[in-house]
């Protein structure tokens, strides 16, 4: 499954496929950039982070991926398992600040 | 070592009332981050502070809202004067660094958040 344009409000994918989640960030000073997750009745959980000078990076089933010609991020989740259902959200900062800009998130919901 | 700890988890307020919202860090966390979570928004910085310092409230409102952080207790997040638009979630964070610059942000962790509903 994948979301498209912005940041589309909900994502349904089937258990076992992978998961596309985009996010447009806003700010074009930014470099640096998390994907959070946020479990119902739980704050945001750090997934994976990316600073500018990379296009790519990859952690367990999870990939970030970076363009910043048209500043747009995204995380994919390989096999997607019921536990990924979840919102998640796109932050980002300028380097050594502290704060974190959140976009609007994007609800996961997976099918069995 | 326990998580963050925000309480209460769910607050409800008259207009016109104070709300109190408590954050105890992560033990051996001095830097705590409040945020602001509206309704299909994602979260919006308010303030930051340290312990009896507060460091930079450039995203908290001017009027009615302010934040401590003693030497020994919860950080607190008070809003005089509730009114509907103020209800939304509250989450804080703590790090054992300044987030971004001595520490990386993975090392940020943000607590369950306070549900704040104004009638």
């Amino acid at each position: 499954g994948e979301s498209v344009g912005l940041h589309l409000p909900t994502l349904s994918v089937q258990e076992g496929d992978n998961s596309i989640i985009n996010c447009a960030y806003s700010n074009s000073a930014s470099d640096y950039f998390i994907w959070y997750k946020q479990e119902s009745g739980k704050g945001p959980q750090f997934i994976i982070d990316i600073r500018s000078n990379m296009d790519k990076r990859q952690g367990q089933r999870v990939t970030v991926l970076l363009n910043k010609t048209v500043k747009h991020l995204s995380l994919q989740i390989a096999a997607t398992q019921p536990g990924d259902s979840a919102v998640y959200f796109c932050a980002e900062t300028v380097s050594n600040d502290y704060k974190l800009s959140f976009g609007a998130g994007t609800t996961v919901t997976v099918r069995a | 070592n326990a998580g963050v700890m925000q309480n209460p988890r769910h607050l409800v307020r008259r207009r016109g009332q104070e709300a109190r919202l408590r954050c105890s860090p992560m033990k051996g966390h001095s830097h705590v981050y409040w945020y602001r979570q509206l309704p299909e928004e994602g979260l919006k910085f308010m303030v930051y502070l340290q312990k009896e310092n507060i460091i930079d409230e450039s995203g908290m409102p001017k009027e009615r809202f302010s934040a401590e952080f003693p030497k020994e207790g919860p950080s607190i997040l008070r809003i005089q004067q509730v009114v509907r638009g103020d209800s939304a979630a509250y989450f804080c964070a703590s790090s054992p660094y300044r987030a971004g610059l001595a520490g990386p942000y993975n090392e940020q962790f943000f607590g369950p958040g306070t549900r704040l509903t104004v009638l």
